[in-house]
């Protein structure tokens, strides 16, 4: 079972505006991480948060993560056209090592209108 | 770098037949995962290894085998492939938390 849901399924904002995105999740976790997927390609790390971390920032990407809430958030500000993307949360287990095992959510799919 | 790199990018089925999907890194990654992606949904770990010569099962095992020979290489078989195996299949790779992604095995079984 998916171990992150992601909130909203869908966004659709202007050039300009900032986008926000949700992920909670079930289980205790090492870190949470962000990735982009443009249509029809592969996965792109966009950013890192481990579970003793409270906010991360990376360019216009801010992610904040809640480990009593088990929920974490997306910030992408000034978005621009480009930045139309499906983005997945994907979390690695809170046991041992994680690497090679990411648990993703299902996405929100952002689209910006020039 | 190639970087990961995918083989095929698109493959089509009939129901009962095998193939082989490739995955291949240049990056020196210990570790290296499959996923496969449905229509609208995020991805699900197939199988995993940490390192050559050691494979795990993922959450959806069921119907793939993988071997991890050489650090290189981590391919996919599908013995006798099912129509519920139509989906797009990933392999990534890592050193730690951070994975990079292939670009994609599209596959379509009749």
């Amino acid at each position: 079972s998916q171990q992150g849901e992601e909130d909203p399924q869908a966004l659709s904002i202007q050039e300009g505006e900032n986008a926000t995105m949700n992920c909670s999740y079930k289980t205790s976790i090492n870190n949470l991480q962000w990735y982009r997927q443009n249509s029809g390609r592969g996965l792109v790390h966009l950013i890192l948060i481990r579970s003793n971390e409270r906010e991360k920032h990376s360019g216009r990407l801010r992610v904040t993560l809640d480990t009593s809430k088990k929920s974490s958030s997306l910030l992408i500000t000034a978005s621009r056209a480009a930045d139309t993307a499906s983005y997945f949360c994907a979390t690695g287990g809170a046991g041992g090592t994680s690497y090679g095992k990411l648990t993703f959510g299902q996405g929100t799919i952002l689209t910006v209108h020039p | 770098n190639a970087g990961v790199t995918q083989t095929p990018k698109f493959q089509v089925l009939k129901t009962g037949q095998s193939m082989t999907l490739q995955c291949a890194q240049d990056m020196n990654h210990e570790y290296m995962s499959w996923y496969r992606q449905d229509p609208g949904m995020g991805l699900r770990l197939i199988h995993y290894s940490v390192g050559a010569g050691i494979t795990d099962q993922g959450e959806v095992p069921n119907g793939y085998n993988v071997s991890r020979s050489t650090t290189e290489d981590f391919p996919l078989r599908l013995l006798s492939a099912a129509p519920s195996q139509t989906s797009v299949y990933f392999c990534a790779s890592s050193r730690d938390n951070e994975q990079f992604f292939g670009p994609g095995t599209r596959l379509t079984v009749l």
